[in-house]
Formats: structure tokens, sequence, C-alpha cells
């Protein structure tokens, strides 16, 4: 019954190796984001996709890159994995892109931990 | 730049007594504002939001805030915390004039003490 999950909970990598996070969620929304949450708690949109289609991209290293194979879907791909990616990852989806009213539902994060 | 600040970033109270957790905003444009709560170890999940109408706002488990143009300001308050409110609250904006981004503050962690 989970309404946003992500696999996998926990990650801890070594530098320059490629990992990826998966999101699914299955309360039928037409947008899905990524965020990260740094040590000090700061909360950050990463990326945001409304069916598929890439909406936001913030000043993220190319490293990065979301795919979205369906608008249930959303992963994000880190290659070359640096000590300062390590931090909390949330997948969040909400009803519709460009309502700016609409309540963001999260998921549980993927804390990443690079060594 | 449109920016969400909140000035506490640990309120240590004890069980039963008040709170008031602290939201201040960049820009008096048209916002809607959002407070989310983040238990140890979960994501976020939205305790309230206010949109239009009336400027106090009620939310899930005994919070409420209230929204205030001229101040801009969006504080969120509690008449009596439970051990239980204890976690990270996140007041969060979207500027009307935005593109389709929530904006964060940096959070406020709510401990309370038996």
């Amino acid at each position: 019954d989970t309404a946003v999950s992500q696999t996998p909970k926990y990650l801890v990598t070594q530098m320059g190796n490629d990992k990826s996070i998966k999101c699914e969620q299955n309360l039928g929304h037409d947008t899905m984001y990524w965020y990260k949450q740094d040590s000090k708690k700061f909360l950050k949109i990463m990326f945001s996709y409304n069916n598929k289609e890439l909406i936001i991209n913030e000043t993220v290293p190319n490293r990065f890159s979301p795919k979205s194979p369906d608008k249930a879907h959303l992963n994000l791909h880190i290659n070359s994995l640096e000590l300062g990616d390590s931090a909390v990852y949330f997948c969040a989806s909400s009803h519709a892109l460009g309502v700016l009213q609409e309540t963001q539902y999260f998921g549980p994060g993927t804390r990443l931990l690079v060594l | 730049a449109q920016s969400v600040t909140q000035l506490d970033s640990q309120v240590p109270v004890f069980e039963e007594a008040p709170v008031e957790l602290r939201c201040n905003y960049s820009s008096s444009v048209s916002v809607y504002l959002f407070w989310y709560v983040q238990y140890p170890n979960q994501g976020l999940q939205l305790l309230l939001k206010y949109l239009s109408g009336s400027t106090l706002v009620k939310g899930i488990n005994g919070f409420e805030a209230e929204f205030n143009k001229s101040q801009t300001s969006f504080h969120l308050r509690k008449p009596s915390v439970h051990i239980s409110d204890t976690a990270e609250y996140f007041c969060a904006v979207s500027w009307m004039d935005s593109s389709y981004k929530l904006i964060f503050g940096s959070g406020t962690r709510l401990l309370v003490r038996p």
C-alpha cells in the first residue's frame, strides 16, 4: 500500500562507482521529483518529470541522470560517485505539474554514503 | 532570489507546552504555503497548507498555522505538544511566478521532552 516507494533504502559505495536509485508511485500522479537532502537537512529539488517529460533540471552535475520509463517510475542514475554525493535522496510525486498548490507525496528516502 | 527562512534550527520544549515554529519567505508576490513534517528515518508528509481564504489553517495532529501577508510569515503552532511530535518540520513555499518549484526552508527540529 506504499504510495511512493524507493529502492534501495540504504546504499554504501566507493567513490567512482555508478549507482541507481529507483522510485515508483502508485497514486496515479502525473508528476515526479527527485530531491537531495544534505547533512544539514536542507532539501533541494534536483529534477521534475511530468508524464515522462523532463520539466525541472536544477543546477545538478550531469553525472546525475534521471530516467522515467513511464509516469509511475522515475529512476536516478549517478555516474562516477563523489564524496559530496553522500546525502539522502527523496523521490516525490504530485497530481499535476503547473498546479502549484498540489501536495507532494514523498518516498521514505535513500541514504547514500560514498566512501 | 526566492527564499524561505526558518530561523530556529532546533526548538526544545516540554511535553504539553505550546510551541511556535517560525517561517518567513522572501517576497510578497502571491504564494502557496506548506508545512511538512519528517519523522526520524522517514520521508516528508504534509501537515497543512494555505492556498487562499482564511489566514488560519488547521492541519493534522492538532497543528495550525497563520498566514501573515504583510510580514511574509507562515508560523506553525500547537497549543500542547506530545513526545510523538518530536520531528523535523519544514516550511515550503510555491511562488505563483515560479517554474513549478517548491522551495523548502532549512527545517526546524522540534524536540519534545518529558
